[in-house]
């Protein structure tokens, strides 16, 4: 079984300052990681994903993820956010051989002018 | 092209009556999910096909729940006797291929059981 920890459920930050949502899996066999963005009202839409290869990421809307295996870490970041970013993130995984794609409990990030 | 379609995005309803929510994948999608999303529990998954067939029905809360997918483009989640403690916002969501597939989310089913 798999399980995501997203370490802050809440961060609020300010315009145009870096941001980093911190996301920690378990699991026994292979995944891929995955951070999906929902705005208000709205479905989940992917941001980007880790399925092979460079450990770094990029996204779309500026944001990129680093996976670290070691650490069995997947932090979203982003050097400079704008209001628009206001949204909840969550990070997911899923084993390589398919099966369920687990949510963590998501990330409320509130930019403020 | 359209993405996936929830029908519909909002229902009040009174405790013991059946609600039916609906859900139309992507033309092509070959696995469509249930997720149920409330304060408290997060995001869950319910429910999920591949080729209309069921696969994992392990988070359906009990037997009040039941899902169908009679063909590829189209699929319901039923609740029978409603409950409040039903109410959340509830997802389908659909893909094409393996793992590596990403989920296409409709934009919510929102349900009230009084």
């Amino acid at each position: 079984a798999q399980s995501v920890t997203q370490l802050d459920s809440q961060v609020p930050v300010f315009e145009e300052a870096p941001v980093e949502l911190r996301c920690n899996y378990s699991s026994s066999v292979s995944v891929y990681l995955f951070w999906y963005v929902q705005y208000p009202n709205q479905g989940l839409q992917l941001l980007l994903k880790y399925l092979s290869g460079s450990t770094l990421v990029k996204g779309i809307n500026g944001f990129e993820a680093e996976f670290n295996k070691s650490q069995t870490s997947f932090h979203l970041r982003k050097p400079s956010v704008h209001i628009s970013d206001t949204a909840e993130y969550f990070c997911a995984v899923r084993p390589t051989s398919y099966g369920k794609l687990t949510f963590g409990q998501g990330t409320i990030l509130t930019v403020h002018p | 092209d359209a993405g996936v379609i929830q029908s519909p995005r909002h229902e009040v309803t009174e405790m013991g009556q059946e609600v039916t929510l609906r859900c139309k994948p992507i033309s092509g999608h070959d696995y469509l999910f249930w997720y149920r999303q409330t304060m408290m529990r997060g995001l869950e998954l319910l429910i999920y096909f591949n080729n209309n067939v069921p696969i994992d029905d392990s988070g359906m809360p009990e037997d009040r729940f039941s899902a169908k997918m009679p063909n590829a483009s189209f699929s319901t989640l039923k609740i029978q006797p409603s409950e409040p403690r039903d109410s959340a916002v509830y997802f389908c969501a659909s893909s094409f291929g393996q793992a590596t597939g990403e989920l296409f989310f409709g934009e919510g089913s929102r349900l009230t059981v009084l």
